[in-house]
């Protein structure tokens, strides 16, 4: 089954620098989303980004996504110790909506 | 409360026990999801549903069993208990809207599995 792996694996930034994270896949997807974990809660959905778009904006978050190199990144401008948590991929494949996640992100923002 | 609701938030049982998690939504959404969280393997689809009394395997449904007779529930079972069935487990849900693409997932707050 085709999987978001994500890239880097740990971020440790300051607060007000922005922070970019990639994510690739194998195969063809219908769409491909972002959510973040904070530790020890379930997921929050952060942006859905389909595959017939490039970008997406949502706040803070801009995530692009390229499907000839079936990969995406989702950048974080100024970012807030707030920001700090676990930042996941997930894809959806055409045919159903199964979504299938990648490892995470551990994102650290330092005051 | 609206949203979606798992139940219950903390367990532990013993191996070779019947243990069943519940999940709520009151959203009405018609795919529900139930996922496992691992450290080294991220999240993994055990079971999904598109709709009621549909359901189907995900990535890694051995030893685990569900039903969904009404739309907001979908247990989750697992029939025999096992210690490699310890982790986090979170129940998802999804509006179908139509079309050709798919919405995003809303998960639970999880439940947390132990298994002695």
């Amino acid at each position: 089954s085709q999987q978001g792996e994500e890239d880097p694996q740990a971020l440790s930034i300051q607060e007000g620098e922005n922070a970019t994270m990639n994510c690739s896949y194998k195969t063809s997807i219908n769409n491909l989303q972002w959510y973040r974990q904070n530790s020890g809660r379930g997921l929050v959905h952060l942006i859905l980004i389909r595959s017939n778009e490039r970008e997406k904006h949502s706040g803070r978050l801009r995530v692009t996504l390229d499907t000839s190199k079936k990969s995406s990144s989702l950048l974080i401008t100024a970012s807030r110790a707030a920001d700090t948590a676990s930042y996941f991929c997930a894809t959806a494949p055409w045919g159903n909506n199964r979504l299938a996640f990648g490892k995470g992100n551990q994102v650290v923002v330092i005051p | 409360d609206a949203g979606i609701t798992q139940s219950p938030r903390y367990k532990i049982t013993e191996t070779g026990r019947q243990v069943t998690l519940m999940c709520h939504q009151t959203w009405s959404h018609s795919y529900m999801f139930w996922y496992r969280q691992d450290l080294g393997h991220g999240l993994r689809l055990i079971y999904y549903s598109a709709a009621a009394d549909i359901t189907d395997k995900g990535e890694v449904p051995d030893g685990y069993v569900v039903s969904r007779s009404k739309t907001e529930n979908f247990p989750l079972t697992l029939e025999s208990a096992t210690r490699s069935q310890t982790s986090v487990y979170f129940c998802a849900s999804s509006e179908w809207t139509g079309g050709f693409f798919y919405n995003e997932q809303f998960f639970g707050p999880g439940t947390r599995l132990t298994v002695l």
